[in-house]
């Protein structure tokens, strides 16, 4: 069984750029969730989608964007890149969680430098 | 505001030696997960933890949850150097609020 996608592995992107990166789920996973891991600030939550939905995101500003597409991929965008956006950014899938579904699969990541 | 601390942020120990891991919890949660990862690498899910009491093993390692304390452990049995990794304690809200501790980076000695 193939394990959760993303891409780009690297991403090099200019302040003031904008970034899109990519997640496959594993087949037959519903959500997905986005976390960022930016050095000095740890790992933090962003985004979470289920059934196409977005579901909550965390403290992050509306230039993180994203969206989850019917079979279930989805995108997170960064508008107007700042340096501190550089970060490795981390995908994981699950199945329902409302159904029991709660171990999370994670992705390689994405590591995005803004320079 | 849901926070999460663990204890100690560096562990250096030696092979073959026991230790446990802590975490603490600040507010009422649905799940606590444990997550191992390597130097410049991902991720890897080592336990989800659903209920008071639950306990899990997987090799060496050992999580444990005690809700009505709100702490979790990871406890490690005669660590080999294999097991040199940072590892990351996360408490989820029913997806409302998904909060990582700051992770404990582990040094297995020879």
């Amino acid at each position: 069984e193939a394990g959760v996608t993303q891409s780009p592995t690297h991403l090099i992107k200019t302040r003031g750029q904008q970034a899109t990166l990519r997640c496959s789920p594993i087949s037959g996973h519903t959500s997905v969730y986005w976390y960022q891991q930016a050095l000095g600030l740890g790992l933090q939550f962003l985004l979470w989608y289920d059934e196409g939905e977005e579901r909550n995101r965390g403290n992050f500003p509306p230039r993180f964007s994203g969206r989850q597409f019917p079979n279930y991929s989805s995108e997170l965008n960064v508008n107007a890149l700042e340096l501190e956006d550089s970060a490795l950014y981390l995908c994981a899938s699950s199945l329902d969680p409302w159904g029991g579904g709660y171990e999370q699969y994670v992705g390689p990541g994405t590591r995005l430098t803004v320079t | 505001e849901l926070k999460v601390e663990q204890n100690p942020l560096f562990l250096s120990m030696q092979e073959g030696k026991n230790y446990t891991i802590y975490c603490n919890y600040s507010t009422t949660s649905d799940r606590l997960y444990w997550y191992r990862q390597d130097p410049g690498k991902s991720l890897e899910s080592l336990f989800v933890l659903l209920s008071n009491g639950a306990v899990k093993q997987e090799g060496r390692l050992m999580a444990s949850l005690d809700t009505k304390a709100r702490l979790s452990t990871l406890h490690i049995t005669a660590a080999v150097h294999d097991l040199s990794a940072t590892y990351f304690c996360a408490v989820d809200m029913n997806g409302q609020n998904f909060v990582f501790g700051p992770g404990t980076r582990l040094s297995v000695l020879p």
